[in-house]
């Protein structure tokens, strides 16, 4: 079946550093690739998505590119703050079995100052 | 303002007693599903549903059920609580599943935290 696999954390960093969270997945078809963020006590949102391989995505300063050669939808941003701590999610969504959708285990991120 | 509320938000219940979680979008998704997150395992799909009258199992659905009578409302149920169901649950909703696909984001409701005794 589709699986994610994240990068475990926690990952704590300077703030200013640059952030990489690796995503890798594995999927039939073409699957569509999301970054979700929680923050503290709340609900996930999205942060970003890529719907087809080479897209980027972007918001906020993170990006990530959907690598089709490599499975992966790697998280970067180039200089992280106190408010980027947070629980970030990598998901695909399968293009061959609609509607199910895959998380991965989540990546604690603290931005310490 | 666009939304999806999940009630109640805080749950502590007895083995056995049977409960539901309410889940409302209003923003005329045909889309809608329930996950649950536990430590170390990320977010695990229970049920989902791609329009009214329409669901189907996700990863994890033993022990739950749904249903979605109209498009708006997605409760899920446990018949028969247990401790293993004891977990954070995130109800979130999507605009389509053009062509069986599911592309869209999914915006989701601000959790339930449900302690089973």
């Amino acid at each position: 079946g589709d699986s994610v696999t994240q990068m475990e954390g926690p990952v704590t960093l300077s703030e200013e550093a640059f952030l990489t969270i690796n995503c890798t997945y594995t999927a039939t078809g073409y699957p569509s690739l999301f970054w979700y963020v929680q923050y503290p006590g709340e609900g996930l949102q999205l942060l970003l998505k890529a719907t087809k391989a080479d897209d980027k995505g972007s918001n906020k300063g993170f990006e990530a590119t959907y690598r089709k050669e490599t499975t992966s939808f790697h998280l970067e941003k180039g200089s992280v703050q106190v408010s980027d701590s947070a629980v970030y999610f990598c998901a695909l969504s399968a293009s061959t079995n609609a509607g199910k959708s895959t998380f991965g285990d989540g990546t604690t991120l603290t931005v310490k100052p | 303002e666009a939304q999806v509320t999940q009630n109640p938000r805080y749950l502590i219940t007895v083995t056995g007693k049977k409960l539901t979680v309410t889940c409302s979008q209003n923003m005329n998704h045909e889309y809608m599903s329930w996950y649950r997150q536990d430590p170390g395992l990320g977010l695990r799909q229970i049920y989902y549903s791609m329009n009214v009258e329409v669901t189907d199992k996700g990863d994890v659905p033993e022990g739950y059920k749904v249903s979605r009578k109209e498009k708006r409302n997605f409760p899920l149920i446990l018949e028969s609580p247990s401790p293993n169901q004891t977990s954070l649950y995130f109800c979130a909703s999507s605009l389509s599943s053009r062509g069986g696909d599911l592309r869209e984001t999914q915006y989701f409701g601000p959790g339930t935290r449900l302690l089973v005794l």
